[in-house]
C-alpha cells in the first residue's frame, strides 16, 4: 500500500511555543491531505482538509488561526500548532489521498505533549 | 443517530477463533467502504477497501458489504494475538478524495 510518513513522532514543548508537524506521501502524489486529532480511546476527529496549492478547509469548531495548515506540494503538508497550550496535547494524524481509488492512507501519527 | 454505528467492544476471543466485526450506516450515499486496523499509539492501517456489495477476500480477512441492508462486516479467520488492535470501519460517498466517516472502532483482544 501507499506510505505516508510523519515527523516528528513525538514532541514535548512548553506552553506558548509553536510546533510544526510534517506529513509526507512517500510513494504517491497526495492531491488531498487530511489532518486528524485523536484522544485516548476515541475515534479520529477530522480537523481540516487541504488540497495542494489551496487554502485548507477547516471543520466546524477548529480554529484556523491556531492550527495552520500548508500543503505546499503533492507530497508534503504541514500542520503548525501556534501558541500551544496543554489542552492541545493530543495525537495528531495525517492522511493522504491520491492513490488508486483515492482512498486515504494514514501516517503513523505525532504525539504532542504541551507542558 | 450517528451516520455509522459500530460496537466499541472490547471483544475478546481465543487464538484461532473466527472474528466478526460489523458496522451499520444510515447514509445511502456511501459507496466506498474501508476497514482500518489501528494499534495503540499508531496511525490506522488500511486493511480492506470495497465498493460493491458482496465479499472480498485477502488472506485471513474477508470484507462483506450489503448495501441493501446498509451493513458491512469484516471477518478474521484463524485470529492471532497480533490481530489485537482497534478496528475502524470507514466509508465515503463518491467524489475525489471525499471525507471519510468513521465508526467508533471495535477493540479486539485475541488471547493465547
Amino acid at each position: 500500500g501507499a506510505v505516508v510518513s510523519q515527523h516528528p513522532s513525538w514532541v514535548i514543548c512548553k506552553s506558548g511555543t509553536s510546533v510544526k508537524i510534517e506529513c509526507r506521501s512517500l510513494d504517491f502524489q497526495a492531491t488531498t491531505m487530511f489532518w486528524y486529532r485523536q484522544f485516548p480511546k476515541q475515534s479520529l476527529m477530522l480537523m481540516a482538509t487541504s488540497n495542494e496549492g489551496s487554502k485548507a478547509t477547516y471543520e466546524q469548531g477548529v480554529e484556523k488561526d491556531k492550527f495552520l495548515i500548508n500543503h505546499a506540494s503533492l507530497t508534503l503538508s504541514t500542520l503548525t500548532v501556534t501558541s500551544a497550550h496543554p489542552e492541545d496535547s493530543s495525537f495528531y494524524i495525517c492522511s493522504g489521498a491520491g492513490g488508486v481509488g483515492e482512498t486515504q492512507y494514514f501516517g503513523p501519527g505525532t504525539r504532542l505533549l504541551v507542558l | 443517530q450517528k451516520e455509522v454505528e459500530q460496537d466499541p467492544g472490547p471483544l475478546s476471543v481465543p487464538e484461532g477463533a473466527i472474528v466478526s466485526l460489523n458496522c451499520t450506516y444510515s447514509n445511502s450515499a456511501f459507496q466506498y467502504f474501508m476497514w482500518y486496523r489501528q494499534y495503540s499509539r499508531k496511525g490506522p492501517e488500511l486493511l480492506m477497501y470495497t465498493y460493491s456489495s458482496g465479499n472480498k477476500e485477502d488472506g485471513r480477512f474477508t470484507a462483506q458489504v450489503d448495501k441493501s441492508s446498509k451493513y458491512i462486516s469484516l471477518f478474521i479467520r484463524d485470529s492471532q494475538p497480533s490481530d489485537s488492535a482497534t478496528y475502524l470501519c470507514a466509508m465515503r460517498s463518491t467524489g475525489t478524495a471525499s471525507k471519510l466517516t468513521f465508526g467508533t472502532g471495535t477493540r479486539l483482544q485475541v488471547t493465547l
